[in-house]
């Protein structure tokens, strides 16, 4: 079956601008997470959907970040007036609730901001 | 202090080698301890789940925990060029999907043919 699909696959845009992220999570998987991963590190956890609502939004770093899941399938990551130091690639998860939290990785969109 | 420890390498051997990958942790409350492997511009994928201290194995992987040193080990026997990518040590404080994970910083393998 398909695997989590990330759209697009890669972002250029430039300082001060919005840009969207987009998660096809697995058919059925009712958790989505969201994470950041910069250059030579590990993913950096952002906010888990469980369904429509965001459960845990700790991750965020600031009020430029947000993200909605409205039926709780595809996800939307939203970053306002971005800067330089949002280079990075977001990666988007999804799991089936309850006993193993096996998470599923798309392969990222590549954000650059000039 | 980062929460979790993990040397970035790279860490190069040849090919039929035995690789041993480790991650330390600061947080006793990690209960669930995974391995990731990542190919370059791909996303991570899950090799090895674990919940209790001791040794797991699957085929040629092995990963081991041990709490009360707050020490996770990723052991890849027979090593194949195949196997060069970062390995990502990802820990979770509670099952069931309710938390993020918290992820090393990846240690680089390259195996050498």
């Amino acid at each position: 079956g398909a695997g989590v699909s990330q759209t697009p696959s890669n972002k250029v845009t430039e300082k001060g601008k919005y840009v969207e992220l987009r998660c096809d999570p697995i058919s059925g998987h009712t958790a989505l997470y969201w994470y950041r991963q910069s250059l030579g590190q590990g993913p950096e956890f952002l906010i888990y959907f469980q369904g429509t609502g965001a459960a845990d939004d700790s991750g965020l770093p600031n009020d430029r970040f947000f993200a909605v899941r409205p039926e709780g399938s595809v996800s939307t990551l939203k970053i306002q007036r971005t800067e330089r130091g949002d280079s990075a690639v977001y990666l988007c998860a999804s799991s089936l609730s309850g006993g193993k939290n096996i998470q599923y990785f798309g392969a990222g969109t590549r954000l650059s901001v000039l | 202090q980062k929460e979790v420890e993990q040397d970035p390498g790279p860490l190069s051997v040849p090919e039929g080698a035995i690789v041993s990958l480790n991650c330390t942790y600061s947080n006793s409350a990690f209960q669930y301890f995974m391995w990731y492997r990542q190919y370059s511009r791909k996303g991570p994928e899950l090799l090895m789940y674990t919940y209790s201290s001791g040794n797991k194995e699957d085929g040629r992987f092995t990963a081991q925990v041990d709490k009360s040193s707050k020490y996770i080990s990723l052991f890849i026997r027979d090593s194949q060029p195949s196997d060069s990518a970062t390995y990502l040590c990802a820990l979770e404080l509670s099952g069931g999907g309710a938390d993020g994970l918290t992820f090393g910083k990846g240690t680089h393998l390259i195996i050498q043919p």
